[in-house]
């Protein structure tokens, strides 16, 4: 079965650049949440779409951006690094409704040098 | 705004010992419960949930838990654990479609 991938699994940016993550959710989803996982840490929610549209907004900085388009996929745009945003970066997906369950992707590990 | 709760940070174990751990939630309404495990350097995968229902439920791996509305509690619990266990298990809460809330994990250590 055809499971969320993230792209690219591994990124390595140097303090002030930007970086763009992407997430393909599982065909038929129409919800796409990130999370951003510290190390050490649980998993903190960024923010969410549905249908296109930003649904929830969690602790995601101003420097961060996202969007989901058209086919559904979603990008995650990370401006002005910081060390701090070193992180596993998870995309989940789920088809809206009561009684769902968010899937994961494999994250994309991002180290800021 | 929900939150939730995990009492053990770390637990550490021997094989064929039982395990319980523990996992509290704060919401008022109507809420879906899920217990996802990652294993060391990989993606959050599912163990179980509860949407409705029989309260006691079963998952993956041998791994049940029990949802005590009464308690805001979803326990998560096996009877004999293995050296493959060792992981990261979050609790993690949800209300009818908006994003999970997540536990503070518990760093499982099983010795062989």
């Amino acid at each position: 079965a055809a499971g969320v991938i993230q792209s690219p699994r591994h990124l390595i940016k140097e303090k002030r650049e930007t970086a763009t993550l992407k997430c393909y959710p599982i065909p038929r989803h129409d919800t796409v949440y990130w999370y951003q996982q510290g190390p050490g840490q649980d998993p903190q929610f960024l923010i969410s779409f549905y249908e296109k549209m930003q649904s929830d907004k969690g602790s995601i900085p101003d420097r961060f951006s996202a969007q989901q388009f058209s086919d559904y996929h979603s990008e995650l745009n990370m401006s002005s690094l910081e060390l701090g945003d070193s992180a596993l970066y998870f995309c989940a997906s789920s088809s809206r409704g009561t009684n769902t369950e968010a899937f994961f992707g494999q994250g994309t590990r991002l180290t800021v040098v | 705004a929900q939150s939730v709760s995990q009492h053990n940070h770390h637990v550490i174990l021997s094989e064929a010992a039982s395990l319980e751990l523990g996992c509290n939630y704060s919401y008022g309404g109507t809420v879906n419960l899920f217990w996802y495990v990652q294993y060391p350097g990989q993606h959050l995968q599912l163990l179980l949930k509860y949407f409705s229902g029989d309260p006691l439920v079963k998952g993956i791996k041998g791994f049940e838990a029990e949802f005590i509305k009464s308690k805001f509690s979803f326990n998560l619990r096996k009877p004999s654990v293995q050296w493959s266990d060792t992981a990261e298990y979050f609790c993690a809460v949800n209300n009818a479609g908006n994003m999970l809330t997540f536990g503070g994990g518990t760093r499982l250590m099983v010795k062989p």
